[in-house]
């Protein structure tokens, strides 16, 4: 167990509802990141925060919006669903500042269908 | 962008037979390269990780090795055993190049035969 907890873990939505998940990251980790895995799929990514601030996002548009707080939880909104935003949905915490600078630790995810 | 490419997509070998997955990249600035192992109702953990100034890099079973004239770099395990079934990704990035993230490869399923 990495000590990342997401939650929900599934939920059901229809096109142009909005959605917000939720990410507790492991202690002592100030960066979260975002991603987002398509069935067969490898992780694709969102964006990613520190220290209260997106400071790098992928290629997603802005209806993906998100948000850290203080004690560096995070959550991930996402507005007008659409169809291929079902997927499942991964929070990643580190210790450092720049992603991809060392390992990830993920959460088990939240799976969210669209119909 | 980075673009991470993935072979192959399956993979199914007899247990304590090794198993090799390829992956190769576009982008010349990358050096970090992690394989995350993913299994069934999880999400991805780190096996192994390798930087460009490595051309290899073993722990135990599992071995990365990088080509970094060709862009590619692959994993090795050993000496498979049945825990070993799940998805493998490759990924990519720059260390200290901003947060632009891991990008993925598409991903192998390993399947242990007994």
């Amino acid at each position: 167990e990495t000590g990342v907890t997401q939650s929900p873990t599934h939920l059901i939505k229809t096109r142009g509802q909005q959605v917000t998940l939720r990410c507790s990251s492991q202690s002592g980790h100030n960066t979260v990141s975002w991603y987002q895995q398509a069935l067969g799929q490898g992780p694709q990514f969102i964006f990613q925060y520190y220290r209260e601030e997106e400071n790098g996002r992928g290629n997603f548009p802005p209806r993906f919006s998100g948000l850290q707080f203080p004690n560096y939880s995070s959550e991930l909104n996402v507005n007008a669903l659409e169809l291929d935003d079902s997927a499942l949905y991964l929070c990643a915490s580190s210790p450092k500042g720049l992603a991809g600078t060392g390992e990830l630790f993920f959460g088990e995810g939240s799976r969210l269908t669209v119909l | 962008g980075e673009n991470v490419e993935q072979h192959p997509s399956t993979l199914s070998v007899q247990e304590g037979d090794s198993a090799v997955i390829k992956c190769t990249y576009s982008d010349s600035a990358s050096n970090y390269f992690p394989w995350y192992k993913q299994e069934l109702g999880k999400g991805p953990q780190l096996i192994i990780d390798i930087r460009s100034n490595v051309g290899e890099k073993k722990d135990q079973r599992i071995a990365v090795t990088l080509n970094k004239t060709a862009k590619h770099f692959s994993l090795h395990i050993t000496e498979t055993q049945p825990e070993d079934s799940a998805v493998y990704f490759c990924a990519a990035s720059k260390v200290g190049g901003g947060a632009d993230g891991l990008t993925f490869g598409k991903g192998t399923h390993l399947i242990i035969q007994p």
